[in-house]
Parts: structure tokens; C-alpha cells; sequence
């Protein structure tokens, strides 16, 4: 059974960092055919893909975001870890975490996203 | 601005069907059959509905079909259930940088 869950702080500071950490279980970070992307979504708003990373440690990330952003992975833990910097109001989002295959993009297992909030 | 394109909202009648749009370009939807489908209810994570355009999921009711023609992908719903009022978001394999880009989403209601 694939599952993965989010975990970090619920409510960060402006000019803050965040860390958020995704915990798979079910399959492999060392899968070549998986990797684990972030995505977020402000309140009433659409989803937003933030950044991804596969197996071989290839990673891809929003071109708007991407000098904000870094992506990392323990293979060990089964965790992939998102940090981003210098976090604002408009950041406030709840940021899941999904499984992303490698050859069509498709998202086909979802954390149940966490809701974080900027403000200070 | 999301990079694919959606209607903000459709609506339909229980039993009806209902046809969502996703307009990309030839660098994304028109480029390649990597076009996935996600139905999300409130306060919920989304689900994967359709991937690869056209191809179900175990557990997804075969009323959920996908197609693409040109630079455009659609979703239909067939039979209409008042379960299916949720937000729908598409998304795409894209040749930039970032693999993958999404839909703005369309709200379905069910009248």
C-alpha cells in the first residue's frame, strides 16, 4: 500500500524558512520509474507544482519559485524533504506531496497535504 | 496563470454528461499522450481519474472518459452524480524544464 504524509510547521514567520518533509512507505525513493514532487495550493486557489525529484537525484523545479526552492532526498529514511526560503504571506498554502511517474508526469498517490500559514 | 487552460466552471443535471477542456500548446498537450485528470473535493487531496488522455485507474468508474484532439484535452463525465461536484484539474508532461504543468481547474455542479 503506497501512502505519503507531509509533516512540518503549521505557521512560519515572514522572511522565514520552511522545511517540509514527505514520508513515503510502500514504495522505493530508489524506484527509476518514481520520484516525488511538491505542490501546493493557496485557499480557494488552483494547485501549483513547486519542484520534483527522481531516483537518479534529477530535480526540476518551478521556474518562478526556483531560486527559492531546493529539493533533497534520503533514500534510507524513504523522506523527501522541501525547503523554502524567505516565505511571505501569499505562501500560505496547503502543500502535499505525491508520487510523480517518470515517463507520463502523472501524479498517482497523494499525501493528505499539510496547511501552512505565514504570519507573523 | 496556470499553463494549461480550463474553464472556470461547468455544470450539469444528474444523468447528464459533461465535457471539462484543457488547452495547452504543442510543447505540452499537443506534444505528447501524457495528459492525467484529478477530481478533488473540499478540504481533500486530489485524485487521479484519467492518465496517459484516456486510460482509468482501478476504481474509477468507467462514466469518467478522457480524449485529446490538436492541443486540447477533454474529460467527460457521463451519468451525472451529485458525488461528482467537486474541482477538476488537469495536467501535462511539458518538454520545459519542469516536466509537468497544471490545469487552473474547473468547478463542476451538479444542479
Amino acid at each position: 500500500q503506497v501512502t505519503l504524509k507531509e509533516s512540518g510547521p503549521v505557521l512560519v514567520k515572514p522572511t522565514e524558512t520552511l522545511t517540509l518533509t514527505c514520508t513515503v512507505s510502500g514504495f522505493s525513493l530508489s524506484n527509476a520509474r518514481m520520484g516525488v514532487s511538491w505542490i501546493r495550493q493557496p485557499p480557494g486557489k488552483a494547485l501549483e507544482w513547486l519542484a520534483h525529484i527522481f531516483s537518479n537525484d534529477e530535480k526540476s523545479y518551478s521556474t518562478s519559485l526556483k531560486s527559492r526552492l531546493t529539493i533533497s532526498k534520503d533514500t534510507s529514511k524513504s523522506q523527501v524533504v522541501l525547503t523554502m526560503t524567505n516565505m511571505d504571506p501569499v505562501d500560505t498554502a496547503t502543500y502535499y506531496c505525491a508520487r510523480i511517474h517518470y515517463y507520463d508526469s502523472r501524479f498517482d498517490y497523494w499525501g493528505q497535504g499539510t496547511l501552512v500559514t505565514v504570519s507573523s | 496563470q496556470s499553463a494549461l487552460t480550463q474553464p472556470a466552471s461547468v455544470s450539469g443535471s444528474p444523468g447528464q454528461s459533461i465535457t471539462i477542456s484543457c488547452t495547452g500548446t504543442s510543447s505540452d498537450v499537443g506534444g505528447y499522450n501524457y495528459v492525467s485528470w484529478y477530481q478533488q473535493h473540499p478540504g481533500k487531496a486530489p485524485k487521479l481519474m484519467i492518465y496517459e488522455v484516456s486510460n482509468r485507474p482501478s476504481g474509477v468508474p468507467d462514466r469518467f472518459s478522457g480524449s485529446k484532439s490538436g492541443n486540447t484535452a477533454s474529460l467527460t463525465i457521463s451519468g451525472l452524480q451529485a458525488e461528482d461536484e467537486a474541482d477538476y484539474y488537469c495536467s501535462s508532461y511539458t518538454s520545459s524544464s519542469t516536466h509537468v504543468v497544471f490545469g487552473g481547474g474547473t468547478k463542476l455542479t451538479v444542479l
